[in-house]
């Protein structure tokens, strides 16, 4: 069955960089988009992008360019999302999905920026 | 960007009632080729959110018979028929007809 596992919970400071993995298992991971979600208390679901891991193509949000990078390994089957400048807008919760139609989530990842 | 409007319910629902989820895009989802681009999830408490409908009507695996999804290029309804405890939550509704990908804000579903 198709399983997104995301790496723990981080605790940042300010400035610092912070990478999120997102490893899938029970399908052919080169061949499907993994999309990227930040949720925030009181702001909804976000779409920050996707990547099509077999390719390397990325879609991004113009709001997360220069603030997401996302990266695929396909010999691990591991989804990567890098946030850059971390700011205390940043802190919330991270969520892999794949498509089609955002059917399968991983269980989040939770970054808290604070000095 | 598209933007996605969803209303908050006015009250708590009965459990067996049935209850009905609007959700109004800024701009129709309705795609050339004749689908329209609208998902419904359900984020419980705790939890990653839940596909429920894709394709504005069309439910998801494993998706109970009771969720069922209606609309036009616009207007969208997610009908929830006879309301159970574990359908409490937070519903979204999503556009994928063009980038960024949008969502709604939510409707909270609460049971009485």
């Amino acid at each position: 069955q198709v399983q997104l596992q995301q790496s723990g919970a981080e605790l940042m400071k300010p400035g610092a960089s912070v990478k999120i993995s997102c490893k899938a298992t029970g399908y052919t991971f080169s061949s499907y988009w993994i999309e990227w979600v930040k949720q925030r208390p009181g702001h909804g679901l976000e779409w920050i992008g996707e990547i099509l891991p077999g390719s390397g193509s990325t879609n991004y949000n113009e709001k997360f360019k220069g603030k997401a990078t996302f990266t695929a390994d396909t010999s691990s089957n591991t989804a990567y999302m890098q946030l850059s400048s971390l700011t205390s807008e940043d802190s919330a919760v991270y969520y892999c999905a794949r498509e089609p139609w955002f059917a399968y989530w991983g269980q989040g990842t939770l970054v808290t920026v604070s000095a | 960007d598209i933007v996605i409007t969803q209303d908050e319910l006015s009250n708590p629902v009965t459990s067996g009632e049935s209850v009905s989820i609007s959700c109004r895009s800024s701009k129709s989802l309705l795609y050339k080729d004749g689908k329209t681009y609208l998902n419904w999830f359900l984020q419980r408490p705790g939890q990653s959110p839940q596909l429920l409908i894709y394709l504005m009507s069309t439910r998801a695996s494993g998706v109970s018979d009771r969720f069922s999804g209606s609309g036009s290029g616009t207007d969208f309804t997610l009908e929830i028929s006879r309301v159970k405890a574990e359908d409490v939550g937070v519903y979204y509704c999503q556009q994928l007809v063009e980038y960024p990908r949008t969502f709604g804000g939510g409707t909270k579903l609460e049971i009485k």
